[in-house]
């Protein structure tokens, strides 16, 4: 299995500021075929189901504000909320597709400070 | 715009079987990925497996022996069958598409989740 996880836990940033979460494969999910990094960020807000934030890495999902962007490649990504809004405040999930035993990250959770 | 829907039995005793379906709007099952994930209360979230609408299945070993996903293409519709349940098999039970012709792809429409709850 590719275990995923993360870091932080959680954090709370204030209103406008930057939050950064990371997340860490136990392999790479960089596929050499198509240099693809099979690794998405999901947004999952209280009493709600995930909502898909991010894919291959670093696409944005469409209708999704550009302050979300991924990086990263082989085994560490990162997602940034680059000016943190109210309604932001959410559990946010990596998850590698490159293996068939699809996985999840633990989760970070993210308030406002 | 797609939209996935879960139904089934809010209470299962332990020992029995879990059964949920799916129904899918807004498109067709054809082509496309379809897996199962779960959520404990107060926890992170556990693929469960995914079926391709040509009926080819793969599951997470660790329910594997326990688990059935099936697609009715004429419905639209998925199922999701956990044989002999305990507790911890209570959860959120969220149906989700994935990749296209490939299982290899983001989940990204999701149902709104199905609270099975296994208790006498």
């Amino acid at each position: 299995d590719i275990v995923m996880t993360q870091s932080p836990d959680s954090l709370a940033v204030s209103l406008g500021e930057r939050a950064t979460i990371n997340c860490k494969s136990s392999q790479s999910v960089l596929h050499s075929s198509n240099n693809n990094n099979y690794l998405a960020w999901y947004q999952q807000k209280p009493g709600q189901p995930p909502k898909l934030l991010i894919y291959w890495a670093s696409t944005r999902e469409s209708g999704v504000p550009d302050r979300f962007s991924g990086s990263g490649s082989g085994t560490d990504f990162t997602l940034t909320i680059s000016s943190l809004q109210a309604e932001d405040v959410a559990v946010y999930y990596c998850q590698q597709y490159y293996s068939t035993l699809f996985t999840f990250g633990p989760g970070t959770k993210v308030d406002i400070k | 715009q797609v939209q996935l829907q879960e139904s089934g039995p809010g209470l299962v005793k332990p020992s029995e079987t879990l059964s949920l379906t799916c129904d899918v709007s807004g498109g067709s099952v054809t082509d496309f990925n379809w897996s199962w994930i779960r959520q404990p209360p107060g926890k992170g979230l556990e693929w469960i497996g995914y079926i391709h609408s040509s009926g080819s299945t793969n599951y997470n070993p660790s329910l594997e022996s326990r688990v059935t996903i099936s697609v009715d293409t004429a419905k639209n519709r998925l199922s999701l069958k956990v044989n002999s349940v305990t507790a911890a098999d209570t959860a959120v039970y969220y149906c989700t598409r994935g990749g296209l012709h490939t299982p290899h792809g983001p989940l990204d429409f999701w149902g709104q989740g199905r609270l099975v709850s296994v208790s006498s």
